[in-house]
């Protein structure tokens, strides 16, 4: 079946660092969703992407929906400790079901 | 805005007995409303989508009479996981949708233990 596939599965950086994560899919998507969920929540949404080669940006997160569209990327700029937590990026399957990737994690360094 | 709320946050029961986990658009009617199940370090994993008024449909695998899902009213739908063991035991979160598009707004999610 369709999948999404999120790279990298997990991530420790500085404090302050910039963030770049990505997720592919084998086939072709017309809308990218990024979320997050912190530890015990549900997941947020924090971009919804719509048209090939958007790029969108909420405050220090900016998302691109790839041109072939087949990808999406999400960075978040100058990480702060509230920036830890699972990035999942989702999009509507074939049957039009919301498929979601496996979700990067995210750890900032003390 | 887009606001969705669960009630309980948590709950602890006994084998064999039933819990019901509601899940409400606070600030919106919500067209559609989606139950996930989660379990630990892993993704969100569909059960079942409703919508209002009529019957919910369920996810291949997931048994539509031991999750019991009801889809009253635009603004709440309710999971009921009867004669609960302790392989139910997870996270429950449900989402909303109220456009024609694909955003889903979370509820914060519902930590079911069975004992």
């Amino acid at each position: 079946g369709q999948q999404l596939n999120q790279s990298p599965q997990s991530m420790f950086i500085q404090e302050g660092e910039d963030v770049s994560m990505n997720c592919t899919s084998s086939s072709i998507f017309n809308t990218w969703l990024w979320y997050k969920q912190d530890p015990g929540e549900g997941p947020v949404l924090l971009i919804a992407l719509y048209k090939a080669g958007e790029l969108t940006s909420n405050g220090r997160l900016t998302a691109q929906f790839g041109i072939t569209r087949k990808d999406s990327f999400l960075n978040i700029s100058a990480s702060i400790p509230s920036d830890v937590g699972i990035y999942f990026c989702a999009g509507p399957g074939r049957d039009d079901k919301i498929i979601f990737g496996k979700g990067t994690r995210l750890h900032i360094l003390p | 805005g887009a606001v969705v709320s669960q009630h309980p946050s948590w709950v602890i029961c006994k084998s064999g007995t039933s819990v019901k986990i509601e899940c409400r658009s606070l600030d919106f009617q919500a067209t559609t409303m989606f139950w996930y199940r989660q379990f630990p370090k892993q993704s969100l994993m569909l059960m079942a989508t409703s919508n209002e008024g009529s019957k919910a449909t369920y996810e291949q695998g997931v048994e539509k009479d031991k999750f019991l899902i009801n889809h009253a009213s635009l603004t709440l739908s309710t999971l009921t996981v009867t004669s609960a063991h302790p392989e139910d035991s997870s996270f429950y979160i449900c989402s909303a949708s109220f456009t024609v598009s694909y955003e889903q707004y979370f509820g914060p999610g519902t930590r079911l233990t069975v004992t």
